[in-house]
């Protein structure tokens, strides 16, 4: 069955850096878009960053653009975030997310459990 | 990019129907037929329940639909259970490749 497991995430003080990764079982991984979608403590989800299923398209939020890079190693089924120059409000659990049923690609059919990133000095 | 707007929070009685709306613009929900909608309950990840405005992933009840009219977008919730009560989001892709979430609706099963 579908499996994504993500890690990474952990403390960092303002202005710091984190790389996020997610490994991904039960699928044809190369295949399928993959996404980041973070929800900050008690608050509602937001869309994070897009990976087109072999790297060539990459989108993201204008919250992160120009801070966040994802890339994918579709040898090693993973996915990942690296996150620089972070803020206090980058402060969330992020979960990656993999495209399904829907041809725009941007319905997630399976989500990972998620990893916390809390951004504090 | 604002998000898209949903009511805060519905409630129901058990076997009753409540629908949850999701306005957009023309950008986003008026402008694509690419509307999804999620369930999340407390402390773990979202589940899909449709997407592309109307359909259901396998396995998930027709006792929810979805609907659109012009740039607002409806979650119906028919025959209410217990088990109903959760957070719903929804989504829209929008014009520059990017998506947007719906700020979240609370639904209680009175």
């Amino acid at each position: 069955q579908v499996q994504l497991v993500e890690s990474g995430g952990g403390v960092v003080q303002p202005g710091g850096s984190l790389r996020l990764s997610c490994a991904a079982s039960g699928f044809a991984f190369s295949a399928y878009g993959m996404h980041w979608v973070r929800q900050a403590p008690g608050k509602g989800l937001e869309w994070v960053a897009f990976i087109r299923y072999d790297g060539g398209n990459k989108y993201y939020a204008d919250s992160v653009k120009g801070r966040f890079t994802i890339s994918r190693d579709n040898s090693k089924n993973t996915l990942s975030l690296q996150m620089n120059s972070l803020r206090p409000d980058d402060t969330a659990i992020y979960y990656c997310a993999k495209v399904g049923y829907s041809s725009s690609s941007y319905t997630f059919d399976h989500w990972g459990q998620g990893t916390l990133v809390t951004v504090s000095s | 990019q604002s998000a898209l707007t949903q009511p805060a929070s519905v409630s129901g009685s058990p076997g009753q129907s409540i629908t949850i709306s999701c306005t957009g613009t023309t950008s986003d929900i008026g402008g694509y037929n690419f509307v999804s909608w999620y369930q999340q309950h407390p402390g773990k990840a979202p589940k899909l329940i449709i997407y592309d405005v109307t359909d259901r992933p396998s396995g998930v009840s027709s006792r929810f639909s979805g609907s659109k009219s012009g740039h607002t977008a409806s979650l119906t919730i028919s025959g209410l259970q217990a088990e109903d009560e959760a957070d719903y989001y929804c989504t829209s892709y929008t014009n520059g490749g990017t998506l947007k979430f719906g700020g979240g609706t609370k639904l209680t099963v009175l």
